[in-house]
C-alpha cells in the first residue's frame, strides 16, 4: 500500500521569503503522479502543482516549484516570494497510474500548515 | 465552469439520525469521488463513480454508508444511524475523462458534519 508522509505539521515564513515543504512517500509502483494541494482556511482544496513520475524535469508553476527525487521517494514544494495569500494547509498527494475505468484516487499526507507573516 | 458544489455546507445531527449530502460535479466531468477529512488529517478516499457506476469503495465505507449517482450527474452520500465518529468534513471531487485531465481532481467546499 502507498503511504505519504509530511513531517512538518507547521511552518512559518516571512512575506517575500522562500519556504520549502517536505513530503516523502512509499510505493512499489514505477508509474505514478504526485501533487501538492492547497487548502486555505474555510475554503476549498485547490491543485497547486503536479509531477509525473516518468518525467525527470521538476514541475514549475509560477512561484511554486518542486524538487522530485524519485530514488529517494521525496517530493518537496518550494514557494518563492511568499505572499499572505499563501497561508493555508498544504497537502502532498500520491496517485497511482491506472488505466481504463479504474479509480484515480488520491492518497494524501497529513498536511503542513503554512503561515506567511507580514 | 461553475465548479464543484456541495450541499449542505454544514450539518449538525443527533447520534442515530440519518443524513444525506449532495454533490454537483463540474458539468462535463464523468468521474466523481468522495473523500472524508477529519480534523488535522488529510482527506481519505471513500468511493469513486464513473458516470452512474460505482466502481470502487474503500473499507472506510461501512454498511451504514451508501452513495449513489443516478444518471451520472449529481451524487448523494447517505449515512444511516450516525455515530460521533462520523463527524468530519465530507469532500466531493470530480475530474474529466479526457487525456491528462483525468489526473486533475477539482474539489468542492465540503460538507462539515457534526454528530452530537
Amino acid at each position: 500500500a502507498q503511504t505519504v508522509t509530511q513531517s512538518q505539521p507547521e511552518m512559518s515564513v516571512q512575506e517575500a521569503e522562500t519556504v520549502t515543504l517536505s513530503c516523502t512517500y512509499d510505493t512499489s509502483e514505477n508509474n505514478y503522479y504526485l501533487f501538492w494541494y492547497k487548502q486555505p482556511p474555510s475554503r476549498q482544496m485547490i491543485l497547486v502543482i503536479r509531477q509525473e513520475a516518468y518525467k525527470q524535469q521538476n514541475a514549475t508553476e509560477n512561484r511554486f516549484s518542486v524538487n522530485f527525487q524519485k530514488a529517494a521517494k521525496s517530493f518537496s514544494l518550494k514557494i518563492s516570494d511568499s505572499q499572505l495569500g499563501d497561508t493555508a494547509m498544504y497537502f502532498c498527494a500520491f496517485m497511482k497510474h491506472m488505466g481504463g475505468d479504474s479509480s484515480y484516487k488520491l492518497i494524501f499526507g497529513s498536511g503542513t500548515r503554512l503561515l506567511v507573516r507580514p | 465552469d461553475t465548479g464543484v458544489s456541495q450541499d449542505p455546507r454544514h450539518k449538525i445531527t443527533k447520534r442515530g439520525q440519518n443524513v444525506t449530502f449532495r454533490c454537483d460535479p463540474i458539468s462535463e466531468h464523468n468521474r466523481l469521488y468522495w473523500y472524508r477529512q477529519t480534523l488535522g488529517q488529510g482527506p481519505e478516499f471513500l468511493t469513486y463513480f464513473q458516470n452512474e457506476a460505482q466502481l470502487e469503495k474503500s473499507r472506510l465505507l461501512s454498511d451504514r454508508f451508501s452513495a449513489e449517482r443516478p444518471k451520472g450527474s449529481f451524487s448523494t452520500l447517505e449515512i444511516q444511524r450516525t455515530e460521533q465518529g462520523d463527524s468530519a468534513m465530507y469532500l466531493c471531487a470530480s475530474s474529466s475523462q479526457i487525456g491528462t485531465r483525468v489526473y486533475e481532481q477539482y474539489f468542492g467546499p465540503g460538507t462539515r458534519l457534526t454528530v452530537t
